[in-house]
């Protein structure tokens, strides 16, 4: 049981290039979810897949493209980086919004764009 | 829109000190709320969830409590030690966006 991991680690970008963020859980979660963490921000919610074949737009959407591939992954692009989203990204899963259950976070992957 | 807010935003204490950290809310319908601990660089640990029909939750040193009708959740760890310094993020989940604060930044002294 891995919960929920994250590829990769790290990533530099030069602005206008493209990549793909992956995330998979193994806890048969309904509910996933994709973060940014900025200094002095706190976290906030880009892009949230309430359930398999569905996403909806969270906070701050601009700029990013998710996919729910299955009930275990949830992928996020970035189409062309830009310098703004330097940021560290989490991936979470939940088992439902009314559940007992605990949110579960990935490690992270730390990208710079320059 | 829900917001949440926690404070203080940072804290310095020595060790043995028990500590008050809170978190209030400004939508009471919500589901559960939950306490996060994250370390530098690192990822999102839970160390006590709520749900929004009980009062509090204890977990060793670390007691939270959640009061729905005031908007407010304190996280209170006794006897503090080096070791719990850390964020602490307090996170409100209402529908299907879970919402965080700021986090209170602890740091434990020997």
């Amino acid at each position: 049981n891995a919960g929920v991991t994250q590829t990769p680690k790290f990533q530099v970008l030069k602005t206008g290039q493209s990549m793909t963020l992956q995330c998979a859980q193994d806890m048969n979660h309904n509910s996933m979810y994709w973060y940014r963490q900025d200094p002095g921000m706190g976290l906030r919610l880009i892009y949230y897949s309430a359930s398999e074949g569905t996403t909806d737009k969270g906070e701050v959407p601009n700029g990013y493209n998710v996919s729910r591939l299955n009930k275990r992954e949830f992928s996020l692009r970035l189409e062309s980086a830009a310098p703004s989203q330097t940021s560290v990204y989490f991936c979470a899963s939940h088992l439902d919004r009314g559940s007992t259950d605990t949110q579960y976070f990935g490690p992270g992957t730390r990208l710079t764009v320059l | 829109k829900q917001e949440v807010t926690q404070i203080p935003a940072a804290l310095s204490v020595p060790e043995g000190e028990n500590l008050v950290l809170n978190c209030s809310f400004t939508d009471s319908a919500i589901y559960n709320l939950q306490w996060f601990r994250q370390d530098p660089g690192k990822g999102l640990t839970s160390l006590l969830l709520i749900q929004s029909s009980q009062r509090e939750q204890t977990s060793g040193r670390l007691n939270a409590s959640l009061d729905k009708s005031s908007g407010r959740s304190t996280l209170y760890i006794a006897a503090s030690q080096p070791g719990d310094s850390a964020t602490y993020l307090c996170a409100v989940i209402g529908g299907y966006i879970p919402t965080f604060g700021r986090g209170t930044s602890l740091i434990v002294h020997p």
